[in-house]
């Protein structure tokens, strides 16, 4: 089934670690973002792509990098984890052409203590 | 950048009335419009969307009305339901690439049985 599946669902890590949150699509879609949101508010981009070997900076500045390797995989890395980056991860996907609906995952819930 | 308002941040209503939702957006080159629905826990998922070249869209109970003079568009649902209880965002295209979207802050729309 085509769908945007998010990994862990929940993680909780100590501060200074280094965090991977994987995104992956199977609908065929050229662009995907990541945004961050606590629950319930407002959603906030901080990376997006636009096809293969493409990213941009969001509105968020953020201190995370993310890379398009291969078109369905879109990975969130956190280099060292402090408790600000504690908030739900979302990941969103949409196909080709202009503007059109974006398709989210369920969610990566992070804590870091 | 595109800079989206949204108001009101929370609204109460009484089950079978109607909701209104209204955003205003910046650019004034922005074409497309849409509207998400957020149930708690859930992820956001599209429910309407309007392009600048009409100036109202109905699906079933939910319409989205624009005013590219004004610059601004609003979500009505009628006929409102338990159901319809949630976050609903309203988004515009982020810049004059309009390859991502900014996001309004959220209302918290309460429908009352």
């Amino acid at each position: 089934e085509a769908d945007i599946y998010q990994t862990p669902r929940y993680l909780v890590i100590g501060t200074g670690k280094k965090i991977t949150l994987e995104c992956s699509q199977t609908m065929g879609h050229d662009k995907m973002y990541w945004y961050q949101q606590d629950p319930g508010m407002e959603l906030h981009l901080i990376h997006y792509s636009y096809g293969v070997n493409s990213t941009e900076k969001g509105d968020l500045s953020s201190e995370s990098t993310v890379s398009r390797i291969r078109t369905e995989h879109f990975p969130l890395t956190l280099e060292s984890a402090r408790p600000s980056h504690t908030s739900q991860y979302l990941c969103a996907s949409s196909g080709t052409g202009g503007l059109n609906e974006q398709y989210f995952g369920p969610g990566t819930r992070l804590t870091v203590t | 950048g595109e800079n989206v308002e949204q108001h009101p941040s929370t609204l109460s209503v009484q089950e079978g009335d109607s909701a209104v939702i209204k955003c205003t957006y910046s650019d004034s080159a922005s074409n497309y419009f849409p509207w998400y629905k957020q149930e708690l826990g859930k992820r956001p998922q599209l429910i309407i969307d309007i392009r600048s070249n009409v100036g109202e869209k109905k699906d079933q109970r939910i319409a989205v009305t624009l005013n590219k003079t004004a610059k601004h568009f609003s979500l009505h649902i009628t006929e409102t339901q338990p159901e319809d209880s949630a976050v609903y965002f309203c988004a515009a295209p982020m810049d004059t690439g309009r390859r991502a979207l900014t996001f309004g802050s959220g209302t918290r729309l309460q429908v009352q049985p």
